[in-house]
């Protein structure tokens, strides 16, 4: 089942703070989150397993309440380089069973 | 180290025809997922292959299927082409697919139906 993102599309100035949530009404494994660049391939941004553990990447991290089967990615101080639409992905289980089911995106726009 | 290379870039075909896609993932890496992208559905899950396996399927009709060759390189098949089947077809690779590790995508394949 296809996870639910909010907000669909945000607008940001340089240097503002953004939060993208994500959300599923299922048990999660693994939570995924990827940005896509118009025109370019998603990339990986980080994964959390559930366990609750917050991760970091530079100014951009995430949560994972595995409780509430909910994520939320922070985007602090968002530079230029961080526009793009932010994917989550989720995994009920991991190994063989493992499945990425990516929720329709978060648009962001940051500007000067 | 070479990423994840998709061809053909784009397409164009007609209602009925076939396509095939074409999928090389990152080397040593042994499963390869394909996900269709469309404006407003994000990312749908098709398929992934491990060592030739197809272990999980998404929620697409039987028109599209898939294969994994013994050198790891993937192929998305789409018969009796459909306007709906327009997107962009996403692969990705990983060196397990198990779940906890990053997946790398190619490019993708435009596909235009007309």
């Amino acid at each position: 089942q296809q996870p639910v993102q909010s907000p669909q599309a945000v607008i940001l100035r340089e240097g503002e703070d953004a939060v993208i949530n994500c959300s599923s009404s299922k048990a999660l494994y693994s939570v995924h989150w990827y940005r896509q660049k118009h025109g370019e391939a998603p990339v990986f941004l980080m994964i959390l397993l559930k366990g609750g553990e917050q991760k970091g990447h530079e100014k951009i991290s995430a949560s994972f309440n595995e409780k509430k089967q909910q994520s939320s990615l922070y985007l602090t101080a968002s530079q230029l380089s961080y526009s793009g639409t932010y994917f989550c992905g989720t995994a009920r289980g991991g190994g063989s069973n493992y499945k990425l089911t990516f929720g329709k995106g978060t648009l962001l726009t940051v500007n000067p | 180290k070479a990423g994840v290379t998709q061809t053909p870039r784009y397409l164009i075909k007609t209602r009925g025809q076939q396509v095939t896609l074409s999928c090389s993932p990152i080397s040593g890496h042994r499963s390869v997922s394909w996900y269709q992208q469309t404006p407003g559905q994000g990312l749908q899950f098709l398929f992934e292959y491990f060592s030739e396996t197809q272990r999980n399927k998404g929620n697409f009709p039987g028109r599209f299927s898939g294969r994994q060759f013994s050198n790891s390189r993937s192929e998305m098949n789409v018969s009796t082409l459909e306007l709906g089947d327009s997107a962009l077809y996403l692969c990705a690779s990983s060196p397990t697919g198990r779940g906890t590790g990053e997946l790398f995508f190619g490019e993708g394949s435009r596909l235009t139906v007309l």
